[in-house]
Parts: C-alpha cells; structure tokens; sequence
C-alpha cells in the first residue's frame, strides 16, 4: 500500500537553512505537499509541486522532487523562529473514483535563536 | 485562514454518545474531504465527498458516517464513541473531486472521557 515516510525530528539555527525530507513509495503519485502544523492549529498547505517537475521555488521553499528515489524534500531558506512547527510530507494518486491525500508522520522543526 | 469553517473547536463527551462535526467548505469548493489525526495512527484519510455524492472512502470505521449536503456544508457523525476516537477531526476542501489543492479547517479537537 502507500506509504510516507518522514524523520521525526530537526533542530537547526536561525538564519541557516532548513532541509526536511521525505520518502514514498506509490510511484504513481501525482501531486506531491507539504503542509505545515503549528501547535493548535490547522494544516496549512505550503507548497505542492507536480510529479513531471524535479523543482519548485516559492520565495522561502525550494522543493525537489526525485522520482526515481521516490524523494521529496523541501528547503526553508534563512529559517525564522516562525517557521517552527510540524511540518508534513503528503502524496495523492488522482484517480477518477475521487482522490485523497496520504500524509507522513510530520517532521517537528525546532528552530534555536 | 483557509476559508473552510469546523465546528464546534472543542468536544468533551462520554463513551457510548454520538456527536456531529460540521464542516463548512470554501466558497465555490465542491469536495468535502475528513480526516482524524491522532497520537497513535497520524492523519488518516477518512472519507471523501464530491457535490454531494462519496467520491472516496479511507480508513472509516463503520460507527462512522458523512453527509455532504445540497448547500456543500459536510457533517460527521461518530457514534457509540469510545476512549480511542478521541482525536484532532480535518476537514479540508478543493474544487474539483480531483483538486490538486486541497485547504484545511482549523480541526475539531474531540475528547471522549
């Protein structure tokens, strides 16, 4: 079956740059999220990228795609205190009978001044 | 703000009960889709509807049912609760049944005591 697979936890500086990483297995996924958590919150949808592209940037977010690897990633340039929070990998497979997003664990950022 | 609307924010009830979750979609988004997002089993896709009619079904537990109705506002319904539904209740929404983005609600946060 699908399946998504993310690390639990990341810990970075101010100012560096964020890398969150994810694996998943349904070759056939066509879009491809990252949704961001932050305590009490909702999911809010960050970005997605297509799966017939390998990059997509979005002022902040760079996300790389490698369909062969089944790696997806995404990059937090100059990351804030802000941009703490849980952040979640999630693949979906259009299909005609309706389409529903499969979601990782979460990878909980923490970002130290 | 995503545009879609949950209520209540917050469930208290006791084991056996039945509650109703409503979910309000954004405005001219014709797909309702649930999700429960607990502790032990992550977020789990529940059930998907489009302009009324259950486009997709995920892990939904028989005790469980959804309505979309003429006006796109969605409902759960969870009955004979137990411990273990206790839970962070999504709804999310996207135009088309096979939207390529899909926003999220800020949850229904359930406790069953």
């Amino acid at each position: 079956g699908e399946d998504v697979e993310q690390s639990l936890f990341l810990s970075v500086r101010e100012g560096d740059s964020s890398v969150i990483n994810c694996t998943y297995t349904d070759s056939s996924s066509t879009y491809l999220y990252w949704y961001k958590q932050e305590p009490g919150a909702g999911l809010q949808l960050l970005t997605y990228i297509f799966s017939n592209m390998d990059m997509k940037q979005d002022q902040r977010l760079t996300v790389l795609l490698n369909k062969k690897d089944k790696h997806l990633s995404l990059r937090i340039a100059d990351t804030q205190t802000g941009d703490s929070a849980i952040y979640f990998c999630a693949t979906t497979v259009i299909k005609a009978a309706g389409n529903k997003l499969t979601f990782g664990g979460g990878t909980r950022v923490l970002v130290k001044p | 703000d995503s545009g879609v609307t949950q209520t209540p924010k917050h469930l208290i009830t006791a084991t056996g009960q039945r509650v109703t979750l409503r979910c309000s979609p954004r405005s001219g988004d014709l797909s309702v889709y649930w999700y429960q997002q607990s502790l032990d089993q992550g977020l789990q896709f529940l059930i998907q509807y489009y302009n009324g009619e259950e486009r997709a079904k995920g892990n939904i537990l028989e005790r469980f049912s959804a309505q979309q109705f003429p006006d796109l506002h969605s409902e759960l319904n969870l009955s004979s609760l137990e411990l273990g539904d206790s839970a962070l209740y999504f709804c999310a929404s996207s135009v088309g049944g096979q939207g390529a983005e899909a926003f999220f609600g800020q949850g229904t946060r359930l406790t069953v005591v």
